[in-house]
């Protein structure tokens, strides 16, 4: 299958520690992009990294792409109760489709 | 800017029957991307139309079609509905004329129940 995955499927944590979420593939890749759902809503574009990048940030937001493990990290930082949601990695191949991990559930306690 | 519209937002309809669902992308932007997103296969990937083109396909029956106008207002249908066509269908709107290469702004979704 050429979908991502994701690890952990689901994390909970308390309101102000840090989350960290990985998702690996197995092509190669031209991007990788990380998004948020919240309860069966619409996908929010949170951050878009290239394959030639290493390393991006945004407000809390920290994400780390390694290309020759085939995977990427997303580090939110101070977590907050807003944060709960479902959190989808998804890349572009040579195949120019947005393909999607099956997601993760995180639960930000207050 | 005004986000994704999708219409309907809800939908139920019976086995046998087709269904036409309609997307309005962000002002200015070009590419519209359709996903199905279902609890058992997550995120799946229908097609995506760029200047009225379908630019990229995924592995969906041929019951499954859209189309996209010349003001890049996109449309899909899904013909002789089955109870596994229950899902969130999720538009996308991109800026960007490379496809894949640019982030996607989704709209809310139209949740269909085939009964």
């Amino acid at each position: 299958s050429q979908q991502g995955e994701e690890d952990p499927q689901a994390l909970s944590i308390q309101e102000g520690e840090n989350a960290t979420m990985n998702c690996s593939y197995k092509t190669s890749i031209n991007n990788l992009q990380w998004y948020r759902q919240n309860s069966g809503r619409g996908l929010v574009h949170l951050i878009l990294i290239r394959s030639n990048e290493r390393e991006k940030h945004s407000g809390r937001l920290r994400v780390t792409l390694d290309t020759s493990k085939k995977s990427s990290s997303l580090l939110i930082t101070a977590s907050r109760a807003a944060d709960t949601a479902s959190y989808f990695c998804a890349f572009t191949g040579a195949n120019s489709k947005l393909t999607f991990g099956k997601g993760i559930t995180l639960s930000v306690r207050p | 800017k005004a986000g994704v519209t999708q219409t309907p937002r809800y939908l139920i309809k019976t086995r046998g029957q087709q269904v036409t669902l309609s997307c309005s992308p962000i002002s200015g932007h070009r590419s519209v991307s359709w996903y199905q997103q279902t609890p058992g296969q997550g995120l799946q990937f229908l097609f995506e139309y760029f200047s009225e083109t379908q630019r990229n396909k995924g592995n969906f029956p041929g019951r499954f079609s859209g189309r996209q106008f010349s003001n890049s207002r996109s449309e899909m249908n899904v013909s002789t509905l089955e109870l596994g066509d229950s899902a969130l269908y999720l538009c996308a709107s991109s800026g960007g004329e490379l496809a894949g290469f640019y982030e996607q702004y989704f709209g809310p979704g139209t949740r269909l129940t085939v009964t």
